[in-house]
């Protein structure tokens, strides 16, 4: 089974510019998250979808947003790009019902970085 | 509160046995993870307990979870030089794949 995949796995954008990253959850599962890494905030969660719906949204700005398409397969843009989102975003993918029974596979990350 | 808290370093000789201890706030926590990240790249899940337990051993892995204290601590036996890498716990709590984590243990093994 194929794992979850993440483009583009890097990234070089200009602040003020947007930035649409994907993510393809492993076949079947049917939530995905989000997480920032940097190294001054650590692991923050951005937001949870499951079924195209936002079920969990974490403490980010609106410039932060997300979609999940009918095949679990997710988006997140952030607009008016700053220098502090330079970042490592990770996306997740669990199974099934989507409670906490479900453990969390990590994609590669895509490794954003403003100028 | 959501604080979950992790020493930053430990530093062990190749060989020996890693603790990798985490603390948590949260009592409601439900399932309680261990990730590794190696330089480069994403999260790999290593191993997780459930709330109710208190001990889970895996290979060379050994979680112990001590819910009144609310700590949660990682054993690797025979550690190696590949297992240097950054170790992050994780909770977790009902109906949400939220995951919160600790700040990261960066596990360096020497020969």
């Amino acid at each position: 089974k194929a794992g979850v995949t993440q483009t583009p796995r890097y990234l070089i954008k200009t602040r003020g510019q947007q930035v649409t990253l994907s993510c393809s959850p492993i076949s079947g599962h049917r939530s995905v998250s989000w997480y920032q890494q940097t190294p001054g905030q650590g692991l923050q969660f951005l937001f949870e979808y499951f079924s195209e719906t936002q079920r969990n949204k974490g403490n980010f700005p609106g410039r932060f947003s997300g979609r999940q398409f009918s095949n679990s397969r997710s988006e997140m843009n952030v607009s008016t790009l700053e220098l502090g989102d330079s970042a490592l975003y990770l996306c997740a993918s669990t199974g099934g019902t989507g409670g906490s029974t479900d453990t969390q596979y990590f994609g590669p990350g895509t490794r954003l970085t403003v100028l | 509160g959501e604080d979950v808290e992790q020493s930053l370093f430990l530093s062990v000789r190749e060989g020996d046995s890693s603790v990798i201890n985490c603390t948590y706030t949260d009592s409601s926590s439900t399932y309680l993870y261990w990730y590794k990240q190696e330089p480069g790249a994403g999260l790999q899940l290593l191993t997780y307990i459930f709330s109710n337990m208190d001990m889970k051993q895996d290979q060379r892995l050994t979680v112990l979870l001590n819910k009144k204290d609310k700590h949660l601590s990682l054993r690797i036996a025979d550690t190696q030089t590949g297992d240097s890498a950054i170790y992050f716990c994780a909770e977790s709590r009902w109906n949400t794949d939220k995951l919160i984590f600790g700040t990261g243990t960066r596990l360096q093994v020497f020969p």
